[in-house]
């Protein structure tokens, strides 16, 4: 099946830091993938879409300077969060999709859990 | 918009059981997909079974099945022998071609199997 890894599982940063988080389809080809945002007993929550070779689509509210995102290749995406805040603290996933014939999937990749001190 | 709707904040079944969790959706599409993902509490995603709207045979993986009501709107989920495996998050997704290409989501329903 298709596997979506992410680095790393787990980041502790100081306030004002910037945190790469790395997310890699490993067995397909992803010319979409997506960053995901998820609070303590709550549903995912969007941020952007990233496309291969072009810039990330943001969802309304998410600061695009804050969260930069690039999808350099077919199989790689980075979610940066710059100076990072307390407030940042969460549970980040991403995506990415397979594409066939028949049905359009997303796989997820296991999570990263940042925490800003 | 579309939206996913989950009724079920949380439900609880004994092991070896059978458990539906619900889920409506609201769009003006014809053809879509639907998905039921599993999240347990290591948090990975994990995809449970997907629907094709333009299907009328409801999916089955396993001991998991849907029931796809298109007209009613309504995509159902419904596990069969309950394993404590089975405790986790469910969130019903929605998706269709041509549209934003977002998967939206329910706000999930907990499903804990009791030994």
């Amino acid at each position: 099946g298709a596997v979506v890894s992410q680095h790393p599982s787990w980041v502790i940063c100081k306030s004002g830091t910037s945190v790469k988080i790395e997310c890699r389809s490993l067995d397909f080809q992803a010319t979409t993938m997506f960053w995901y945002r998820q609070f303590p007993k709550q549903s995912l929550m969007l941020m952007a879409t990233s496309n291969e070779g072009s810039k990330a689509t943001y969802e309304q509210g998410v600061e695009k300077d804050k969260f930069l995102i690039n999808h350099a290749s077919l199989t790689l995406s980075t979610l940066t969060v710059t100076s990072a805040h307390p407030e940042d603290s969460s549970f980040y996933i991403c995506s990415a999709r397979e594409l066939d014939l028949h049905t359009d999937t997303q796989y997820f990749g296991p999570g990263t859990r940042l925490t800003v001190l | 918009a579309q939206t996913v709707t989950q009724s079920q904040p949380e439900m609880s079944v004994q092991e070896a059981e059978t458990v539906t969790l619900s889920c409506t959706y609201d769009t003006s599409e014809s053809n879509y997909y639907l998905f039921w993902y599993k999240q347990p509490p290591s948090r990975q995603m994990i995809l449970v079974i997907r629907q094709e709207a333009y299907k009328q045979q409801n999916a089955t993986e396993n001991r998991f099945s849907v029931n796809f009501q298109k007209a009613a709107k309504s995509f159902s989920l419904k596990i069969s022998d309950s394993q404590l495996g089975d405790t986790a998050m469910y969130f019903c997704a929605f998706w269709f071609q041509g549209g934003s290409e977002k998967l939206v989501f329910g706000k999930g329903t907990k499903l804990t199997v009791n030994p």
